[in-house]
């Protein structure tokens, strides 16, 4: 049980287009899930909070407009990059959480290169 | 936010015990404690989580004194396949931070044939 899957695992795409990257919870209902980026060598750094059905919650220094994300259903999150450039290479992550568990279940990352 | 301090790297042979301690001197009364493994290129993955004393599951044990200013990870006859970053991260998914996980540096873990 809580498998949380990301598609596409690896997208290499030209600068200045948008890539979209789905999170889905396979065998849950995530009410909230969650988005992290990786630089090599580095920690996850959290980008932001998805809520099925609300806004997502920014952290400081994320671009909304920059990292739309939407939470339309209780197994599906997307994350899109949009206008990507090469600085937005990077190992995008999410992480989904039932209400009332305290567990956070990750799912196997995207790796995103923009040429 | 709790403070969370655990060592950078640690290094062990196949079949030893393996301790890591962290310490978050700052923890709420509300937060819990977690422990996760990730390998490179991939998401993390869950090992164990506790709120106090101990908790055991079929991976690894998780002590958390009564003052709950530390925890220490122990992984049983670790392996070559153990070699990992893990993280310690406290938070309470109910609260304010509504379980929002600010992740450390992690400890690099690498055992040795």
């Amino acid at each position: 049980g809580a498998v949380v899957s990301q598609h596409p695992s690896r997208v290499i795409c030209k600068s200045g287009t948008s890539v979209k990257i789905e999170c889905r919870s396979l065998d849950f209902q995530a009410t909230t899930m969650f988005w992290y980026r990786q630089f090599p060598k580095q920690s996850l750094m959290l980008m932001a909070t998805s809520n099925e059905g609300s806004k997502a919650t920014y952290e400081q220094g994320v671009e909304k407009d920059k990292f739309l994300i939407n939470h339309a259903s209780l197994t599906l999150s997307t994350l899109t990059v949009t206008s990507a450039h090469p600085e937005d290479s990077s190992f995008y992550i999410c992480s989904a959480q039932l209400r009332g568990l305290e567990t956070q279940y990750f799912g196997p990352g995207t790796r995103l290169l923009v040429l | 936010l709790a403070k969370i301090t655990q060592p950078i790297s640690m290094d062990s042979y196949e079949g030893q015990e393996v301790n890591i301690t962290c310490s978050h001197n700052n923890i709420a009364t509300n937060d819990y404690i977690t422990w996760y493994q990730q390998f490179p290129s991939q998401g993390p993955r869950f090992i164990i989580q506790g709120y106090k004393t101990k908790v055991t599951n079929e991976v690894a044990s998780l002590f958390i004194p009564a003052d709950r200013k530390s925890s220490t990870l122990s992984l049983p006859r670790v392996s070559l396949s153990d070699t990992a970053v893990y993280y310690c991260l406290v938070g309470d998914p109910r609260g304010s931070t509504l379980g929002r996980l600010y992740f450390g540096r992690g400890t690099q873990l690498t055992v040795w044939p």
